[in-house]
């Protein structure tokens, strides 16, 4: 299976202040079919997860230009430009290429510093 | 608008038997993998199973292989999830969740097993 290990699992961030968090894979995440099957969630206090980014760097409709996802192969990063108090959650990122499994990382908790 | 509403959590005594239902709108079920994932208390997320667009084929995590079932109809607009031999363990949140690559994700339902 997949091992996804995400850093830091805890991120104190000033509002108004960047963020990034990393996800790394323990095999390239690189579909025979060219594609790289690996999204990043966001889950708020309370509520469901949701999708913000789509294989690596496709942001989702309706998430604002301040979330960005980069990285190729076995690296990967969620940035968020400038932290809103609406972003303040846990993140995860999840592979699609090698399933199943489907894997998650441990999540990321973004808090207020 | 894309809608999953989750239903059928409750407490359970181990070994004990669960549906979960999930009841989609919005989108055209049929054309898409649905999915299970689950969130034990203050954990994170981890995947149950999936099944394919027209339910024949279906996937499991080794922790719930020949105890769960998922099945879905296509008619109904409807996935389920049958969870029988309960342990202590799957105490979780039960999300669906709709492909394309979880793009959809229902409000979850807490399944609690405790004797």
């Amino acid at each position: 299976d997949v091992v996804m290990t995400q850093s830091p699992l805890s991120l104190p961030v000033t509002l108004g202040q960047p963020a990034s968090i990393s996800c790394r894979s323990s095999q390239s995440l690189v579909h025979s079919d060219g594609s790289t099957y690996l999204h990043w969630f966001q889950q708020r206090p309370g509520q469901s997860p949701r999708r913000l980014i789509y294989k690596v760097s496709n942001r989702d409709s309706g998430v604002p230009d301040r979330f960005s996802g980069s990285g190729s192969g076995t690296d990967f990063t969620l940035k968020i430009s400038r932290v809103e108090a609406e972003d303040l959650g846990v993140y995860y990122c999840m592979q699609g290429t090698h399933w199943p499994p489907y894997t998650f990382g441990q999540g990321t908790k973004l808090e207020i510093k | 608008e894309v809608q999953l509403v989750d239903s059928g959590g409750g407490l359970v005594q181990p070994g004990g038997s669960l549906r979960l239902s999930c009841a989609a709108s919005g989108f055209t079920f049929s054309d898409h993998q649905m999915n299970w994932v689950r969130q034990a208390p203050g954990e994170g997320l981890e995947w149950v199973s999936s099944i394919s667009r027209s339910g024949d084929t279906m996937y499991y995590a080794d922790s719930v292989k020949g105890r769960f079932s998922i099945f879905r109809d296509n008619a109904k607009n409807s996935l389920y999830l049958q969870m029988n031999s309960l342990r202590a363990e799957d105490t979780a949140v039960y999300y669906c969740a709709g492909s394309p690559w979880y793009a959809y994700w229902g409000q979850g339902t807490l399944v609690t097993v405790s004797s």
